[in-house]
């Protein structure tokens, strides 16, 4: 079952325009993290965020984290077309059987 | 450093039938952990090894199985294969430790007729 829920399900923007991600999630976590796919590929690891942080910056990507609402969000700062890509936020839970757990995933569409 | 491997990259089997696919992972990772992505149920977690034991598992049928080797490659095999079980299958290698990112590999498309 899935334990991150993204939205917007897709997301339609120009290229330079600044594109914005949230996750919602059930259970507590030891981290989240941030995943992009292209078409029919495998994931790439974009960010991580641990429990205790609140923001993390990585390049154009900004990631907040907040445990008492349970949910994050994911900001891609001038956006490109290179961007286009189903992002996936990821929660890590559990001690000795840590597991990642996947939302159903944002597609995000940059026009050029 | 070579990134995740899979093997085949794509397959087409028939209904019954089994399969074994494989993942190298990065060289140094202990942890390789395996998911079945499709269109209706996205990304699930089927298992994950460290150092040749199974650490965790997901929720699926005992047809269902995994091993993992000294090296750290790791197979899956499916048996008794059904049309629901058409998906990408993608294989995930990391350090292992708790607060790990996972490293993909490209995928196995499994199709079956």
């Amino acid at each position: 079952s899935q334990q991150g829920e993204e939205d917007p399900q897709a997301l339609s923007i120009q290229e330079g325009e600044n594109a914005t991600m949230n996750c919602s999630y059930k259970t507590s976590i030891n981290n989240l993290q941030w995943y992009r796919q292209n078409s029919g590929r495998g994931l790439v690891h974009l960010i991580l965020i641990r429990s205790n942080e609140r923001e993390k910056h990585s390049g154009r990507l900004r990631v907040t984290l907040d445990t008492s609402k349970k949910s994050s969000s994911l900001l891609i700062t001038a956006s490109r077309a290179a961007d286009t890509a189903s992002y996936f936020c990821a929660t890590g839970s559990g001690g000795s059987n840590y597991k990642l757990t996947f939302g159903k995933g944002t597609l995000l569409t940059v026009n050029p | 450093k070579a990134g995740v491997t899979q093997t085949p990259r794509y397959l087409i089997k028939t209904r019954g039938q089994q399969v074994t696919l494989s993942c190298s992972p990065i060289s140094g990772h202990r942890s390789v952990s395996w998911y079945q992505q499709t269109p209706g149920q996205g990304l699930q977690f089927l298992f994950e090894y460290f150092s040749e034991t199974q650490r965790n598992k997901g929720n699926f049928p005992g047809r269902f199985s995994g091993r993992q080797f000294s090296n750290s490659r790791s197979e899956m095999n499916v048996s008794t294969l059904e049309l629901g079980d058409s998906a990408l299958y993608l294989c995930a290698s990391s350090t292992g430790t708790v607060l790990y990112e996972q490293y993909f590999g490209p995928g196995t498309r499994l199709t079956v007729t």
